[in-house]
């Protein structure tokens, strides 16, 4: 059983198209995020939800948009792809907001705009 | 703000080597330290974890102590096999910040 499932794993698209990855955790946690990793494997938070509700919204364009249906899902919709957007993007989840919980990443979904 | 700063990379050694990993970090609270994994083509694993200071924490054969007076949290490991090549971060999280702040990575290459 997989703990936090992403979906799809790769994704290639063009310049100007609109995407979605979807993101679902099975640990029954209440906070689930999501990170962009550059190509040099440099993380960076961009959004993270607690019982549906945003507590985190980074400096990232409003052409991101997250989406939590509920505790268990948490999709990220991205319109007008650009070349830069080019990354990986890894969901996560935690059991709570506390500082001393660890975070449960998924296996990540590679997105290439050409 | 808070922030956490790792050796550069790549390590390179051969198997059985020691390791060491050096990780500093700046917070404005009292955070909880992590070190996670990550292998080629996957996501992060949490590797060890100290949420306060003089706490030890240790898996795999993996080190880190929480060292509030030197803001430090180095992994170490003793003998390192082929199969701990992969990128290692360290990780930091604040109270009321409700995020984690991660180093750049530091990648390790182990030579058979």
């Amino acid at each position: 059983d997989t703990a936090v499932s992403q979906t799809p794993k790769y994704l290639v698209t063009q310049m100007g198209n609109d995407k979605s990855i979807k993101c679902e955790q099975n640990l029954g946690h209440d906070t689930m995020y999501w990170y962009k990793q550059d190509s040099k494997k440099f993380l960076k938070i961009m959004f993270s939800y607690n019982n549906k509700e945003l507590i985190i919204n980074e400096t990232v364009p409003n052409r991101f948009s997250p989406k939590s249906p509920d505790k268990a899902h948490l999709n990220l919709h991205i319109n007008s792809l650009e070349l830069g957007d080019s990354a990986v993007y890894f969901c996560a989840s935690s059991p709570g907001t506390s500082h001393v919980y660890e975070q449960y990443f998924g296996p990540g979904t590679r997105l290439t705009v050409t | 703000g808070d922030s956490v700063t790792q050796m550069e990379g790549p390590v390179t050694l051969s198997e059985e080597a020691f390791l060491t990993i050096n990780c500093t970090y700046t917070a404005t609270g009292y955070p909880s330290l992590f070190w996670y994994v990550q292998y080629p083509g996957e996501g992060l694993q949490l590797l060890l974890k100290a949420t306060k200071a003089d706490d030890k924490g240790s898996n795999k054969g993996f080190e880190a102590t929480y060292r509030k007076e030197t803001t430090s949290f180095h992994l170490e490991k003793g003998s390192v096999q082929v199969s701990d090549s992969a990128v290692y971060f360290c990780a930091l999280s604040t109270s009321g910040t409700y995020k984690y702040i991660f180093g750049t990575g530091t990648r390790l290459k182990v030579l058979a």
